[in-house]
Formats: structure tokens, C-alpha cells, sequence
């Protein structure tokens, strides 16, 4: 049994560039977050889906952010235009079942480092 | 609106003391859950318990245990006879009914010296 994934583990990139990172999550998971750590700080939620369905935006996730799960599976999460402001932890999570209830699995998360 | 306070920071014992890691939680709501997760060096959050607001009985699971006082707000994890690999940050959450979202605490960052 393989947990929830992400790639890449690291990712550095100058300012202005786009960047994409994956998740995958434990495979009979429904529900898919995105959440970003900052050091020093616990995890702010981004996003959230239900299948390949976006339910949820927060607002720290500026129009330069997209989402996607297409077909219910993998995630990608692409910053555009980066900003040293964006350097973070990128934590991925995926639950079963429809409530917050469930507990969330978390993956190893992509330290993004913004030049 | 939700909040969580984990008011220390750092924390530093020696192997085998027991330690209490605090949390303070804030919430209109009068259902919600609260959780416990761990993050060790290598990063990944683990997660510890799940909590229900209708469910104030206190748990214990091995060294862990969990102190849980809606009079206080607060959700306190213990753990008893600590080690070394007990070394981590931890963070306590909070999620009301009606968001799909967790709050997260600042994080403690327990440090266990052998």
C-alpha cells in the first residue's frame, strides 16, 4: 500500500517563472486538499476536491493558482508568475468519504523555493 | 470564524519526563473536530486522533493521551515517559461541520534530549 505522493519533493525556480507540482493520493480517496506551510507556521488549506470536482477555494489562493484533478485521480497545482512570496511547503492530503470527519493523510509535501 | 492557539512555541525535555503540549481552540460552532497531527524531521504529517465536539471522554493510546475540555476549549495531548523519537512539531486542529477545511495551530516543537 503506497501513501499519498507528491513530485517533485523539491523545486526551485526564479521569480516570474511557472511552476506545476503532482499529487497523488491513496488510491480508493475521494477527496483530495491542497494546503501551504510557511516556516514556522502549520498548514493554511488552499483547496479542496471531491472526485474532480473543486469545491473550495480559499482565499490565499491568488488567480495565479489553479487546481486541477482531472478523471478523479492525480492533482496538479500550478503557480504562475512565482513570487518569493510563494516559497513554501506545498502539502498535499486526500480523506475517505465525504466529511471532514475523516482524518486526512498527508504526503511528503514540494518545498517550493522562489529566486 | 475558527481559531487554534498553540501558545508554546518550543518545548524541551529530557528522556522519560512526561510533557503536556497545549491547545486552545475558538469556534461558533457546536459541532467540530479536532485533531492532533505530528510532523517529524523528514516532514510528513502524521496524524494522531480525530476528536468529535459531542465526544468529551478522554483517550489514551499507549504513551499518548488527550485531555479534552469544551468548558476550557481546549485539547491538550500528554505524553507520557518521553523519547527521543517523540522529537517532532506538532500541531493541533480545528474543523467546524460546515467547512471543508482544517485550522491548523502554529505548531510546538517538542525537542526530547536523551
Amino acid at each position: 500500500d503506497t501513501g499519498v505522493s507528491q513530485d517533485p519533493r523539491h523545486k526551485i525556480t526564479k521569480r516570474g517563472q511557472n511552476v506545476t507540482f503532482r499529487c497523488d493520493p491513496i488510491s480508493e480517496h475521494n477527496r483530495l486538499y491542497w494546503y501551504r506551510q510557511t516556516l514556522g507556521q502549520g498548514p493554511e488549506f488552499l483547496t479542496y476536491f471531491q472526485n474532480e470536482a473543486q469545491l473550495e477555494k480559499s482565499r490565499l489562493l491568488s488567480d495565479r493558482f489553479s487546481a486541477e484533478r482531472p478523471k478523479g485521480s492525480f492533482s496538479t497545482l500550478e503557480i504562475q508568475r512565482t513570487e518569493q512570496g510563494d516559497s513554501a511547503m506545498y502539502l498535499c492530503a486526500s480523506s475517505l468519504g465525504q466529511g471532514i470527519r475523516y482524518e486526512q493523510y498527508f504526503g511528503p509535501g514540494t518545498r517550493l523555493t522562489v529566486t | 470564524a475558527q481559531k487554534v492557539t498553540q501558545a508554546q512555541t518550543e518545548i524541551s525535555v529530557v528522556e522519560k519526563e512526561d510533557v503536556t503540549l497545549d491547545c486552545v481552540y475558538e469556534t461558533r460552532d457546536t459541532t467540530y473536530y479536532l485533531f492532533w497531527y505530528k510532523q517529524p524531521p523528514s516532514g510528513e504529517l502524521v496524524f494522531l486522533i480525530r476528536r468529535n465536539s459531542f465526544d468529551e471522554q478522554n483517550e489514551i493510546s499507549g504513551r499518548y493521551s488527550w485531555n479534552f475540555q469544551k468548558s476550557t476549549s481546549s485539547f491538550n495531548f500528554t505524553i507520557t515517559a518521553s523519547q527521543v523519537v517523540d522529537s517532532a512539531v506538532y500541531f493541533c486542529a480545528l474543523s467546524e461541520a460546515d467547512n471543508n477545511d482544517m485550522r491548523f495551530g502554529a505548531g510546538t516543537r517538542l525537542t526530547v534530549k536523551p
